[in-house]
């Protein structure tokens, strides 16, 4: 079946440096990646919907500016955390629609583990 | 704008036992998907069973069944004869039908599942 990957899948970093996570599909182009990220014990909330070839719709309260996302390619979403601080420390997880529709082929990548000190 | 509630942040069964997680959700939208999704210590996000909101048989598969109540805004989850493997948190979701759409996701409910 169709895979996602993530990758770093843990990556611990000083306050003030900035981390990029990748999110490649990795045998089927998908048009439209989402962003979301989970804090300890609670539920996943959607960033952004990753359009290729265009920018990024963030949710309310995202900071754009914080949370950089580039579509860049068919097969790959990059979502850069800059000027990280701790309280940005999160599992961030990317998912990918191969089907376009949304229903039939959803597939969620294996997540990052961000640790800022 | 869509909201997904699970009333039950913890439950706990036995071994071999029948299990139901709930659900509810509120929307405007006539045309949707809903799903259950699993997330064990892992935290790999596995797709459990979805539902078509215009089929009005509930979809199953293998031990998982859900019961889907569209007037009430109802999705629930079976799960029979429960297995160890079967713990992990379990996430809700809602959908708009129409090309590729966000998830929004209920709280969860972490599922116990005891020797």
């Amino acid at each position: 079946g169709a895979v996602v990957s993530q990758h770093p899948s843990w990556v611990i970093c000083k306050s003030g440096t900035s981390v990029k996570i990748e999110c490649r599909s990795l045998d089927f182009q998908a048009t439209t990646m989402f962003w979301y990220r989970q804090f300890p014990k609670q539920s996943l909330m959607l960033m952004a919907t990753s359009n290729e070839g265009s920018k990024a719709t963030y949710e309310q309260g995202v900071e754009k500016d914080k949370f950089l996302i580039n579509h860049a390619s068919l097969t790959l979403s990059t979502l850069t955390v800059t000027s990280a601080h701790p309280e940005d420390s999160s599992f961030y997880i990317c998912s990918a629609d191969e089907s376009g529709t949304g229903y039939e082929k959803l597939f969620f990548g294996s997540g990052t583990q961000l640790s800022v000190l | 704008a869509q909201t997904v509630t699970q009333s039950q942040p913890e439950m706990s069964v036995q071994e071999a036992e029948t299990v139901t997680l709930s659900c509810t959700y509120d929307t405007s939208e006539n045309n949707y998907y809903l799903f259950w999704y699993k997330q064990p210590p892992s935290r790999q996000m596995i797709l459990v069973i979805r539902q078509e909101a215009y089929k009005q048989q509930n979809a199953t598969e293998n031990r998982f069944s859900v019961n889907f109540q569209k007037a009430a805004k109802s999705f629930s989850l079976k799960i029979s004869d429960s297995q160890l493997g079967d713990t992990a948190m379990y996430f809700c979701a809602f959908m708009k039908r129409g090309g590729a759409q966000k998830l929004v996701f209920g709280q969860g409910t972490r599922l116990t599942i005891n020797p």
